[in-house]
């Protein structure tokens, strides 16, 4: 199957500093990808989904000027977590769709455990 | 917005068991898919329904999807250890909706 690579696997960090995570689609072009936030014992809550070339879509309640996604290219997305505080703490998980297959199941990152101090 | 409903969120089962975790949605679904998380892991795709009322089989898995296409459900035949996890069904197209997802868990 299709693999995504997420980097880093965990991060700690100092609050107000900012902090880059990285997507990468390894096998297969991904058009669209997303990011997700998800709390211990909680479901995945979309944060923005990003194409290829242009703007990220933020979803309600998520701010775009904190959480910065850039999609250079089919295969990378980085998210950029900007001026961290303590609530930003969470597991940070990616996924891309791609053209492939006809479907439009999303393959996973590993995920990034985000702690900030 | 589109919600969707997943129960039970917490299920303990005997090994050997079966299992059944339901999905409702408040809007009707181009397709829902699920997805199985093991402790520590991210989620990993299952299968994709499309059409109302399908039925697709994977071994021990059964997945339905209703007849209005508002609500599925994923059925587990006699559990195994390794079916633990947290089963999340996600509806929409492109954007998906993620329901809270039913923790198993299978005791030996």
């Amino acid at each position: 199957g299709a693999v995504v690579s997420q980097h880093p696997s965990r991060v700690i960090c100092k609050s107000g500093t900012s902090v880059k995570i990285e997507c990468r689609s390894l096998d297969f072009q991904a058009t669209t990808m997303f990011w997700y936030r998800q709390f211990p014992k909680k479901s995945l809550m979309l944060m923005a989904t990003s194409n290829e070339g242009s703007k990220a879509t933020y979803e309600q309640g998520v701010e775009k000027d904190k959480f910065l996604i850039n999609h250079a290219s089919l295969t990378l997305s980085t998210l950029t977590v900007t001026s961290a505080h303590p609530e930003d703490s969470s597991f940070y998980i990616c996924s891309a769709t791609g053209l492939a297959g006809g479907h439009n199941e999303q393959f996973f990152g590993p995920g990034t455990r985000l702690t900030v101090l | 917005g589109q919600q969707v409903m997943q129960i039970p969120q917490y299920q303990h089962v005997q090994e050997g068991e079966d299992f059944t975790t339901y999905c409702n949605s408040s809007t009707t679904l181009s397709n829902i898919q699920w997805y199985k998380q093991r402790p520590g892991g991210h989620p990993v795709f299952l299968i994709q329904l499309v059409k109302s009322g399908e039925v697709k089989k994977q071994k021990r898995l059964t997945f339905q999807f209703g007849e209005a296409k508002k609500n599925s459900s994923l059925h587990i035949t006699a559990t195994q250890t390794t079916d633990v996890g947290t089963y999340f069904c996600a509806g929409g197209y492109q954007k998906v909706t993620f329901g809270i997802g039913t923790k198993l868990q299978v005791i030996p």
